[in-house]
């Protein structure tokens, strides 16, 4: 049992260059939710889902687009990466009847 | 607007001292609320949760916190400081679309 497990742990981007991170967990979870921590700003959810084929934006939604065509994963795009999206991601799910969030552990990513 | 707020970004306590991290939220209805901790390049761990039980709920590592409706907070406590527990702290509320925001942390810093 892996829990939430997050791919890649580091990337490097350049300005306008696309990428997709992926979030998987095998627990079954329902809601899944991707949010980005900065210094100063606690954590700040972007997108989140509450179950297969379903998405809502969070706080911070513009400059970011998700999937969710299967229940165990969660994917983050970023269609044209701007400096101001370097960020520590992390990905979390929780079951419908719960309301314990499991986190990854993160991906930081540097957009230069 | 649905918000969280911690009181503080940065605590410095003793060594033995008592521990207390203020969050309040924005809310007409009791939400969940809940207590995560950050160890250095991790992700969150769960300390406690409120979820319309007791008002005063019991966490891991010898925390709890009580909810007070009439001043929509929720504050951590925990008696008597020790220097494991130098961490970054988050406030997290839901509400019932779903959606889970953070505040945006307060770190704990122990003195010997």
């Amino acid at each position: 049992n892996a829990g939430v497990t997050q791919t890649p742990k580091f990337r490097v981007l350049k300005t306008g260059q696309s990428m997709t991170l992926l979030c998987a967990q095998d627990m079954n979870h329902e809601y899944m939710y991707w949010y980005r921590q900065d210094p100063g700003m606690g954590l700040r959810l972007i997108h989140y889902s509450v179950g297969e084929g379903t998405t809502a934006k969070g706080e911070v939604p513009d400059g970011y687009n998700v999937s969710r065509l299967k229940k165990q994963n969660f994917l983050l795009g970023l269609e044209s990466a701007a400096p101001s999206q370097t960020s520590v991601y992390f990905c979390a799910s929780r079951r419908t009847a719960q309301e314990t969030q499991y986190f990854g552990p993160g991906t930081r990513l540097l957009v230069l | 607007a649905q918000s969280v707020t911690q009181l503080g970004s940065h605590v410095s306590v003793s060594e033995g001292a008592l521990v207390l991290l203020r969050c309040n939220y924005s809310s007409s209805v009791p939400p969940y609320l809940f207590w995560y901790v950050q160890y250095p390049n991790q992700g969150l761990q769960l300390l406690l949760k409120y979820t319309s039980a007791a008002t005063l709920v019991k966490g891991i590592n010898g925390f709890e916190a009580e909810f007070k409706k009439s001043e929509t907070s929720f504050h951590l406590t925990k008696p008597s400081a020790h220097m494991s527990d130098a961490a970054e702290y988050f406030c997290a509320v839901k509400y019932r679309d779903d959606k889970i925001i953070f505040g945006k942390g307060t770190r704990l810093h122990i003195l010997p």
